[in-house]
């Protein structure tokens, strides 16, 4: 089973700042990992994920996160956050065998971008 | 291009009652994911079902609760005799085939409340 820790509930910043939610997870196989995005009453979507390859991803709208097995994180970060930013944020992990379908999150952390 | 349609939004019960949840997936997916998401909790998985069949259930309470996803017609989740710890926001998802490659999109949710 995994298990996912993201460390910060709430995180506020000002616009055009840089910004990084954390995210820790534990498992016992090998996982691939991702970060959703909610807006206030609508369904999460999908930011970007880990497969394999390179331990760097990127989304389309700037934000990019980093797998580090040694330290088993996979934080999300922007150099520069907008308004439009403002959202939860959850990390996920799943196994990477047979039950993959199965995504166990964080509790999310709230990002509110101040003008 | 519609994405995955729950209905509806918001549910309001009392103590005992019927509560039917329903997820029409994306055009062209076959495969069903249903989540809980308890109040300021990350989203857990409850059920995996593909047409006519559940894959796999092991996040489905034991007793009250039933997931279907017929041949024609929208996936329902079904809670009897609902109780005030049932009160959380349901996503469901959906996929067009099987593998974390095949991601998932998530519907907007649905409220339910019990009174």
């Amino acid at each position: 089973a995994q298990s996912v820790t993201q460390l910060d509930s709430q995180v506020p910043v000002f616009e055009e700042a840089p910004v990084e939610l954390r995210c820790n997870y534990s498992s016992s196989v090998s996982v691939y990992l991702f970060w959703y995005v909610q807006y206030p009453n609508q369904g999460l979507q999908l930011l970007l994920k880990y497969l394999s390859g390179s331990t760097l991803v990127e989304s389309i709208n700037g934000f990019e996160a980093e797998f580090n097995k040694s330290q088993t994180s996979f934080h999300l970060r922007k150099p520069s956050v907008h308004i439009s930013d403002t959202a939860e944020y959850f990390c996920a992990v799943s196994d990477s065998g047979g039950s993959n379908y199965k995504l166990t999150f964080g509790k999310g952390t709230l990002l509110t971008v101040n003008p | 291009n519609a994405g995955v349609m729950q209905n509806p939004r918001h549910l309001v019960r009392r103590r005992g009652q019927e509560a039917r949840l329903r997820c029409s997936p994306m055009k062209g997916h076959s495969h069903v994911y249903w989540y809980r998401q308890l109040p300021e909790e990350g989203l857990k998985f409850m059920v995996y079902l593909q047409k006519e069949n559940i894959i796999d259930e092991s996040g489905m309470p034991k007793e009250r609760f039933s997931a279907e996803f017929p041949k024609e017609g929208p996936s329902i989740l079904r809670i009897q005799q609902v109780v005030r710890g049932d009160s959380a926001a349901y996503f469901c998802a959906s996929s067009p085939g099987f593998g974390v490659g095949q991601p998932q999109h998530f519907g907007d949710g649905t409220r339910l409340s019990i009174l």
